[in-house]
């Protein structure tokens, strides 16, 4: 079992769509969580830090539950250029702290 | 600013040659990665440098990869020989060392590895 897993994908879903991806991590140890946007043949971009309280930047919202070890996303109001991957990282405490732990990745695909 | 600089961006080699990256890192930045993504998986990390030291080597296969970042700014990746299974691509990243759990990663565009 992978230390961090995502919903697999693809999700096709039409403009305007609600869409919500999750994640779950294995290690306790886990102390950050990221939402990194990756565009096809593109580099991985954060598109958001997670915390505890939950957090919003516009259309996106970020949740974590530490109790349940998982970390979701929430996109509102999808439009075309959402369509990318979705990718969930964690780091972990000490001396391995920086080291982004990353999950497989969750495909969308907004439609018109 | 200039982002992560990587070379070459793609890469096409037969199985057992030799074949380097090379990466330099945002300006000022500290800490430098190598990670390696391969197709339909997130990133996995080979490296980590702190400076010059690497202080996080422990999924770096060292009986074919090495990697050296002698002045502690760019940075080179080698495999030798590639194997099939190489084929990949290489991500380098590298962050200010701030606050290092919670700090973003700047990733540079990648290199292609393909091997036939």
């Amino acid at each position: 079992r992978k230390e961090v897993e995502q919903d697999p994908g693809p999700f096709n879903v039409p403009e305007g769509a609600t869409v919500a991806f999750n994640c779950t991590y294995s290690n306790s140890a886990s102390q950050s969580f990221f939402w990194y946007r990756q565009d096809c043949r593109k580099e991985p971009k954060l598109l958001m830090s997670v915390y505890s309280s939950g957090n919003e930047d516009g259309r996106f919202t970020a949740q974590l539950n530490r109790a349940s070890q998982y970390i979701s996303l929430l996109i509102r109001d999808s439009k075309l250029s959402d369509s990318a991957t979705y990718l969930c990282a964690v780091t972990r405490r000490g001396n391995q702290g920086g080291k982004l732990i990353f999950g497989q990745g969750t495909e969308l695909s907004v439609k018109p | 600013e200039a982002g992560v600089v990587q070379s070459p961006r793609y890469k096409i080699i037969e199985k057992k040659q030799p074949v380097a990256f090379w990466c330099n890192p945002i300006s000022g930045h500290n800490t430098l990665y190598w990670y390696r993504q391969n197709l339909g998986q997130g990133p996995e990390l080979l490296i980590r440098y702190e400076n010059e030291e690497a202080v996080d080597d422990s999924q770096l296969p060292k009986d074919r990869f090495s990697a050296e970042r002698l002045k502690g700014v760019d940075s080179t990746l080698k495999i030798q020989p590639a194997e099939l299974g190489d084929s990949a691509v290489y991500l380098c990243a590298s962050s200010p060392h701030v606050d290092l759990e919670m700090e973003t990663q700047y990733f540079g565009p990648g290199t292609r590895l393909l091997v036939l």
